[in-house]
């Protein structure tokens, strides 16, 4: 079993504050996905990274997947009240039986305030 | 944007009673699953199918069955609800070959069930 560990679990910040969620593993991942879920909706893929030490942008968010494959880290600048929401990163596996199936971690709900 | 569709979105039933959560796609995805997730917390692979009359079991044990006769179409079944299997269930949907799980997965806006 492929297991994720995110934190933090919880994030309540001020509007204009920076932040980073953390995503980790013992296990190499032939590709890390970061999701965004609203209340009441399915999960929105925001990113996918498949090279070791990989670094994406995507408006203020910078995704990054750590050189071995087992980490990953989403780092937002300036959070809004629009970036409020459930952020999950999930991991698909080396292939074989995991082919196309994805482990999910915990989630990170994140609150920001106007 | 995806077409991915749940119904029905909330259901409130009576403990032995027999559902049917319905999800159907139309981008023609061979691979389709069945998630489950407590408010706010991370999904749980229940069931997946890589086409049609492909089903397997996912990393969460679950007393649900599903099916897939047809490549839209991935209902998932309950015979006899209990209150242990209130939660929110959330259908998705990929595209097939060999990008090995790099492929987005599409979900649907979920079924929030509550057993009584």
């Amino acid at each position: 079993t492929q297991l994720l560990e995110q934190s933090p679990q919880f994030l309540s910040i001020q509007e204009g504050e920076n932040l980073t969620v953390y995503c980790n593993s013992s296990s190499v991942f032939s590709s890390l996905q970061w999701y965004r879920q609203e209340p009441g909706e399915g999960p929105v893929l925001l990113v996918t990274v498949v090279t070791g030490g990989e670094v994406k942008k995507l408006k203020r968010l910078t995704f990054q997947f750590g050189d071995a494959r087992k980490d990953s880290s989403l780092h937002i600048t300036a959070a809004q009240p629009g970036d409020t929401g459930l952020y999950l990163c999930a991991g698909a596996g080396a292939g074989g039986t995991s082919y196309g199936k994805l482990t999910f971690g915990q989630g990170t709900i994140l609150t920001v305030h106007p | 944007e995806a077409d991915i569709y749940q119904t029905p979105r909330y259901l409130v039933i009576g403990t032995g009673k027999k559902i049917t959560l319905e999800c159907s796609q139309t981008m023609g995805h061979d691979k389709m699953y069945w998630y489950q997730q407590d408010p706010g917390m991370e999904l749980h692979l229940i069931h997946y199918s890589y086409g049609v009359n492909s089903t397997e079991k996912g990393d969460l044990s679950s007393e649900s069955t599903v099916s897939r006769i047809r490549t839209e179409h991935f209902p998932l079944t309950l015979e006899s609800a209990r209150p242990s299997h209130t939660s929110q269930y959330l259908c998705a949907s990929s595209e097939g070959g060999t990008s090995g799980g790099r492929e987005t997965q599409y979900f649907g806006p979920g079924t929030r069930l509550l057993v009584l």
